[in-house]
């Protein structure tokens, strides 16, 4: 009930194209889920985050899409970039404690 | 604003020895931080919350003895691995918030132990 499933473990996108990363929970008590981007040998760092009231949030070329009855949320890259290849992880958290993270998502951009 | 630094970023020592790795929060006052553990190529595993002051949660399956964690103060927190062994070999990362009100961490850069 605790995890949280993040799919598909590696994408590879075409520049200018869009990445779209899904990831579903189950537990109900969720109430913050963000989303954080990692470099090799790097600390993850927040991209997005959205509360389970919205349905979507937009910042720049990075939008989360929130299906509260489904359970699901997923990140959408607009227009992806070269330096956007990174390691991208959904979490779920309680109030920002107890945070469980994705398996992570491995993005290539091609140039 | 709100960074968070850890010290050192690396460490290689040999099994049996003890090592610290020191997180701080540079430019605001952490109440929470809290100490991951990342595999290569895997996920962060949360391995305990650290309060200022009080004595850290650990999660389920974390050592308490084996990862001895100190919040001493409103800007550092402290991660011990003791008797250290080859397979405490990982990418250990801190992050902190700004208040039980606010949800967002703010993550370290990360420290990479090997244990030779």
């Amino acid at each position: 009930q605790q995890q949280v499933k993040q799919s598909p473990q590696s994408l590879i996108v075409q520049k200018g194209g869009i990445s779209i990363i899904n990831c579903a929970y189950e537990n109900t008590a969720f109430d913050y889920f963000p989303w954080y981007q990692q470099f090799p040998g790097k600390g993850p760092a927040l991209l997005i985050a959205i509360r389970p009231d919205v349905s979507e949030k937009k910042e720049g070329r990075f939008t989360i899409s929130f299906n509260k009855s489904a359970k699901q949320f997923s990140l959408h890259i607009m227009d992806s970039q070269p330096g956007d290849s990174a390691t991208y992880f959904c979490a779920a958290s309680i109030g920002g404690f107890k945070t469980i993270f994705g398996a992570g998502t491995r993005l290539f951009v091609k140039a | 604003g709100a960074v968070v630094s850890q010290h050192p970023s690396w460490v290689i020592c040999k099994s049996g020895t003890s090592v610290k790795i020191e997180c701080r929060s540079l430019d605001f006052q952490a109440t929470t931080m809290f100490w991951y553990r990342q595999f290569p190529k895997q996920s962060l595993m949360l391995m305990a919350t650290s309060n200022e002051g009080s004595k850290a949660t650990y999660e389920q399956g974390v050592e308490k003895d084996k990862f001895l964690i100190n919040h001493a103060s409103l800007t550092l927190s402290t991660l011990t691995v003791t008797s250290a062994h080859p397979e405490d070999s990982s990418f250990y990362i801190c992050s902190a918030i700004l208040s039980r009100l606010q949800e967002t961490q703010y993550f370290g850069p990360g420290t990479r132990l090997l244990v030779l």
